[in-house]
């Protein structure tokens, strides 16, 4: 167990819907980046936020957004969904003095659009 | 361009026996190389990371080499045990990008009895 929780662990949607996904991080742990798994994509990197702000942006579409709360989860909202976002989301968080690289992962949300 | 790839997509090795998994990059400007495991159902779990300004580092059972010269890194896992099956994924940390890390397509490792 990681200790970074994530919910819901799967979910079914249609297109052109819109979901939210929970990441609760590691106690202590300030940062949070979101991951997606694709099967033709593989892990991407799509968004971090360290103690509630915005920090780097990667591979992430206009029609998701992320924030982190004063409590330090954070929520993934994807919009107008596409059959094409069907993957796993992993949340991951770091602690403030961990080695570089070292994330630990959630077990992930499997949204499916359908 | 910035890439990570893997050579082989599987590799099967007998239990007890070592496993060898390579990786190659293109990114000269990483500071880092790490390597993941994801067993099935769960999230990628952190096993080793090694620093460019290194050739080998070693943990419990793994052993990861970088050779720059050629932009490769392998990890290696001695007596590999049934509990090794996973999917093996090296990944890149850029230079100045703590932890945003930019993954390879991964190795699914299976051992055989």
């Amino acid at each position: 167990d990681s200790g970074v929780t994530q919910t819901p662990k799967h979910l079914i949607t249609a297109t052109g819907q819109r979901v939210t996904l929970r990441c609760s991080p590691r106690s202590g742990d300030l940062s949070v980046y979101w991951y997606q798994q694709s099967l033709d994509q593989g892990l991407q990197f799509l968004i971090q936020y360290y103690n509630g702000e915005e920090r780097a942006k990667g591979n992430i579409l206009e029609r998701f957004s992320a924030q982190q709360f004063p409590d330090l989860h954070s929520e993934l909202n994807l919009s107008s969904l596409e059959l094409g976002d069907s993957a796993l989301y992993f949340c991951a968080s770091s602690p403030l003095s961990s080695e570089v690289g070292e994330l630990f992962f959630g077990e992930g949300s499997r949204l499916t659009v359908l | 361009g910035e890439s990570v790839g893997l050579h082989l997509p599987t590799l099967s090795v007998q239990e007890g026996d070592n496993s060898i998994i390579n990786c190659a990059y293109s990114n000269s400007a990483s500071d880092y190389f790490i390597w993941y495991k994801q067993e099935s159902g769960k999230g990628p779990q952190f096993i080793i990371d090694i620093r460019s300004n290194m050739d080998k580092r070693q943990g419990q059972r793994v052993t990861v080499l970088l050779n720059k010269t050629v932009k490769h890194l392998s990890l290696q896992i001695a007596a590999t045990q049934p509990g090794d099956s996973a999917v093996y994924f090296c990944a890149e940390n850029k230079r100045g990008s703590a932890r945003q890390l930019t993954f390879g397509s991964g190795t699914q490792l299976t051992v055989l009895p």
